[in-house]
């Protein structure tokens, strides 16, 4: 079995300043992957930003990187240089076999 | 946009009636996968179908079910429909089995009055 818990519901930043998403996982699977998604207000679910756990190296997707501690458990999402678009609900995800979703953040850009 | 396409955007309805909710994948994948995203909830997965068979089950009712036509397109199946099934309805869709990235469709609000 597998669980996301994302532990801030609400996050605000200033517009162009730096901000980071927290989220922990548990599963017992050996291979998985770890997600962070965007849902704007248009409810869409925009992929940002993907890390396979075999790969000791975070991934970064331009504004977007995150910090991934594997003994941990822990895969945070930093978004730098925050702009007003960035405004969404942000869900965290591990799939080692199905695709669990975390209860999300919602994150305010503050202009 | 992803590719992936769901029909129609918007369902309103009465309990105790049946709808049902259509996806059509990207071009060239194979798997399909329904979710259902309660207000300001995380998504639940609800079923997967793989090249038109079912491949996995997540926490999906006996009142719904779900199936793959031989041309990719998904149907999701809902009856006997309850107020608490209002929710957002999600498809998406993978190249494979496995840990491929799914990319998902702009959902179905579906409203049970």
């Amino acid at each position: 079995a597998q669980t996301v818990t994302q532990s801030q519901p609400e996050m605000s930043v200033q517009e162009a300043e730096t901000v980071t998403l927290s989220c922990t996982y548990d599963t017992s699977e050996s291979d998985y992957y770890l997600f962070w998604y965007k849902q704007p207000p248009s409810r869409q679910m925009i992929l940002v930003i993907r890390q396979e756990a075999y790969k000791q190296q975070n991934a970064t997707e331009n504004r977007f990187s995150v910090n991934f501690q594997k003994a941990a458990k822990s895969f945070s999402l930093k978004i730098s240089d925050s702009q007003l678009g960035d405004a969404a609900m942000y869900f965290c995800a591990s799939k080692g076999g199905k695709l669990t979703f975390g209860t999300g953040t919602r994150l305010t850009i503050i202009p | 946009d992803s590719g992936v396409t769901q029909t129609p955007k918007h369902l309103i309805t009465a309990t105790g009636q049946r709808v049902t909710l259509r996806c059509s994948p990207r071009s060239g994948d194979l798997s399909v996968y329904w979710y259902q995203q309660s207000l300001d909830q995380g998504l639940q997965f609800l079923i997967q179908y793989y090249n038109g068979e079912e491949r996995a089950k997540g926490n999906i009712l006996e009142r719904f079910s779900a199936q793959q036509f031989p041309d990719l397109h998904s149907e999701l199946n809902l009856s006997s429909l309850e107020l608490g099934d209002s929710a957002l309805y999600f498809c998406a869709s993978s190249v494979a089995d496995s840990y491929n990235e799914q990319f998902f469709g702009p959902g179905t609000r579906l409203t049970v009055l």
